[in-house]
C-alpha cells in the first residue's frame, strides 16, 4: 500500500505571494490533517478534513485554508505569505474519525524570502 | 487546554537504555501517542497508550500514569539509528494531535 504523498517537496516563495500544497492520503483513508512544523514551535495542528468537510481547525489566521476532494486528496493554501510562514508542512492521513495513529507524509519544505 | 513538557535534548551510549519523559496536562484525556522523527523525515508512529502501565514489544516500550499526567518512552539496546527526535502527543479531538516540542536523542558510540 502506497504511503502518504505530498507535492511539491520543496518550495521557495516571496513575501506576499500565495502557495498551494497537495497531499494524497493512503488509499482508503478519509481523514487528512495538516500540521506546520517549525524549530521554535514544533508541530502545530492547522486543520483536519474528513469526507470533504473541515472538522477541526487550529489557531492559525484565515490566510491558511484548505479543502478536500471526493477522492480524499487534500490541498492547503496560504495567501499573502509572510516570512514566518517558512516551515515544514506535514499532512497526515487516518482511516476515519476514531482515535487512531496518523500516518505522516514526507512534508513540503516552504521557504519564504 | 493542553500542555506538554519533554526534555529538549538527551545523549546516550550505543547499547544502553534510555528513558524519555513526558509530562502532560489536558482536559479530557484520550490517550497519549509517541512518534519518532528522524531529521528531515516524517514522524512515524511508535505507540499509543490509553491505560496505565507499560506496553510494548521489542526494544521500544511506553509507560503511562494517568493520575500523574506522566508518560515515558523506554528504548533498550540503543542503536545509532535511534538518533532522532521523539515526540509526545495528546489528542484534542480525533486526528487533531497536540504535540510536545520533542526530545532530540543523540546516540554515541
Amino acid at each position: 500500500k502506497a504511503g502518504v504523498t505530498q507535492t511539491p517537496r520543496y518550495l521557495i516563495k516571496t513575501r506576499g505571494q500565495q502557495v498551494t500544497l497537495s497531499c494524497s492520503p493512503i488509499s482508503g483513508h478519509r481523514s487528512v490533517s495538516w500540521y506546520q512544523q517549525t524549530p521554535g514551535q514544533g508541530l502545530q495542528f492547522l486543520f483536519e478534513y474528513f469526507s470533504e468537510t473541515q472538522r477541526n481547525k487550529g489557531n492559525f489566521p484565515g490566510r491558511f485554508s484548505g479543502r478536500q476532494f471526493s477522492n480524499s486528496r487534500s490541498e492547503m493554501n496560504v495567501s499573502t505569505l509572510e516570512l514566518g510562514d517558512s516551515a515544514l508542512y506535514l499532512c497526515a492521513s487516518s482511516p476515519g474519525t476514531e482515535l487512531y495513529e496518523q500516518y505522516f507524509g514526507p512534508g513540503t519544505r516552504l521557504t519564504v524570502t | 487546554g493542553q500542555n506538554i513538557d519533554q526534555p529538549t535534548e538527551m545523549t546516550a551510549t550505543e547499547g544502553a537504555i534510555v528513558q524519555i519523559n513526558c509530562t502532560y496536562q489536558t482536559s479530557g484525556f484520550n490517550g497519549l501517542f509517541w512518534y519518532q522523527q528522524h531529521a528531515g523525515e516524517a514522524p512515524t508512529f511508535l505507540s499509543y497508550n490509553v491505560l496505565d502501565g507499560l506496553e510494548g514489544k521489542g526494544r521500544f516500550s511506553s509507560f503511562l500514569s494517568r493520575s500523574k499526567g506522566y508518560s515515558y518512552l523506554l528504548l533498550k539496546e540503543l542503536q545509532m539509528k535511534d538518533s532522532a527526535s521523539y515526540l509526545c502527543a495528546v489528542p484534542r479531538e480525533a486526528n487533531n494531535l497536540f504535540f510536545g516540542t520533542g526530545t532530540r536523542l543523540t546516540v554515541i558510540p
